[in-house]
């Protein structure tokens, strides 16, 4: 049973696209992160919400975390081929023990 | 470049070798962790260590081994692995019983088993 489960797995858009990323779970954490991972490479932190409803920016990234905190997304406005890669989210359920969980993935590949 | 290092980063290794990947973490850290990431799955952690003593062991087969002997370095030793344990390995750091639970990777060692 996957316990955070994101949308789309894959995504193939055109340079100067919008899209929307989201992990969503039963389950409620305590915080949640986004990663992104391009080939070969560890996961890199891009941030970590911590209350329901928070918003945070990254550039043209947008991070919403649930009210329940039980889910989350990610906008990207203007994609550029640059934001390709497989973006990772991940939550932890037991605040302060150290074990996240991780979402499958969503590949993404913007085009020029 | 996120203050955890992993070497080898590539590792071609047949069934009967014994080889050992290798993280450090510069980020003053007292938890670090081994992940395997294969194609088309979630991450799976397998190992979990915090103030160098093992907290969690992810049901992994025995071939593989941790080692933490102090909280900037760890070990994975691999024996007579199989052409399934081909993935990405990785490692990553955190600060226990920070606010949040923060993980920082490492570039990861790509593994294959012939």
């Amino acid at each position: 049973t996957q316990l955070l489960e994101q949308s789309p797995q894959f995504l193939s858009i055109q340079e100067g696209e919008n899209l929307t990323v989201y992990c969503n779970s039963s389950s409620v954490f305590s915080s949640l992160q986004w990663y992104r991972q391009e080939p070969g490479e560890g996961p890199v932190l891009l941030v970590t919400v911590v209350t329901g409803g928070e918003v945070k920016k990254l550039k043209r990234l947008t991070f919403q975390f649930g009210d329940a905190r039980k889910d989350s997304s990610l906008h990207i406005t203007a994609a550029q081929p640059g934001d390709t890669g497989l973006y990772l989210c991940a939550g932890d359920l037991a605040g302060g023990y150290n074990k996240l969980i991780f979402g499958a993935g969503t590949r993404l590949a913007v085009h020029p | 470049e996120t203050g955890v290092t992993q070497t080898p980063r590539h590792l071609v290794m047949g069934m009967t070798n014994k080889k050992s990947l290798k993280c450090e973490q510069h980020l003053g850290h007292n938890a670090m962790y081994w992940y395997k990431q294969s194609a088309k799955k979630p991450l799976e952690l397998m190992f979990v260590y915090n103030f160098k003593e093992q907290t969690e062991n992810n049901s992994v087969p025995s071939r593989f081994s941790p080692e933490c002997p102090n909280s900037s370095h760890l070990f994975l030793h691999l024996h007579t692995l199989q052409p399934e344990d081909s993935a990405l390995y990785l490692c990553a750091s955190s600060q226990v019983l920070a606010s949040t639970d923060t993980q920082y990777f490492g570039p990861g060692t790509r593994l294959t088993v012939l």
